[in-house]
């Protein structure tokens, strides 16, 4: 099993729907995650930390199961601007600061 | 300026080449990572460091080689290039207790 699995998308959805997206990981001893954002063929950006059993951002929530072991992201009122592809990260074993990175889900919104 | 910069930012170059792709930082971490990105495939670790004096390899460092000349720069060498190291390569930095990174704008690499 990958540590870290992501639908690959492409989500494509109207300006203004609400997407969701889930990623599974392997390691139940995770203790944060992260979600980032990477626009085509540019560098990774944090779009948000997941510590507890979820974060909300203004129209970006994180929620995190970890009986299942899978988090979400949901993109509310979606925005031309929100077209990225979405990573969800995992930190590996606590302490070790080295992270793996799902492949990603490709999200695009059309006007 | 950015944080953290790359050179060269593309890079076309002939099987069998010596290559050397190059990373600096202004956050002032110490820890540094040199990751590459395939199609459909997440981000893997090529090799990183935690100080200067530090340096492991990750999941696929075949191939490749380091070099932490001092905290705010780490270089990746291909000592002879393939074609299958045609990638987009990123350098990250990451500080503090908190597992966070922060990538560079990355180098594209295309070996013939």
């Amino acid at each position: 099993r990958k540590e870290v699995e992501q639908d690959p998308g492409p989500f494509n959805v109207p300006e203004g729907a609400t997407v969701a997206f889930n990623c599974t990981y392997s390691n139940s001893a995770s203790q944060s995650f992260f979600w980032y954002r990477q626009d085509c063929r540019k560098e990774p950006k944090l779009l948000m930390s997941v510590y507890s059993s979820g974060n909300e951002d203004g129209r970006f929530t994180a929620q995190l199961n970890r009986a299942s072991q899978y988090i979400s992201l949901l993109i509310r009122d979606s925005k031309l601007s929100d077209s990225a592809t979405y990573l969800c990260v995992v930190p590996r074993e606590w302490g070790d600061y080295k992270l793996s990175f799902g492949a990603g889900t490709t999200v695009t919104v059309r006007a | 300026d950015a944080d953290v910069t790359q050179t060269p930012r593309n890079r076309i170059t002939k099987t069998g080449k010596r290559i050397m792709l190059e990373c600096s930082q202004t956050k002032g971490h110490d820890r540094m990572y040199w990751y590459r990105q395939d199609p459909g495939l997440g981000l893997r670790l090529i090799y990183y460091s935690f100080d200067v004096k530090d340096i492991n390899k990750g999941e696929i460092s075949d191939g490749y080689s380091v070099s932490r000349q001092a905290q705010a720069k780490f270089s990746l060498s291909l000592e002879s290039a393939i074609p299958n190291q045609t990638a987009l390569y990123f350098c990250a930095t990451g500080g503090g207790g908190t597992n966070e990174q922060f990538f560079g704008p990355g180098t594209r690499l295309t070996v013939l």
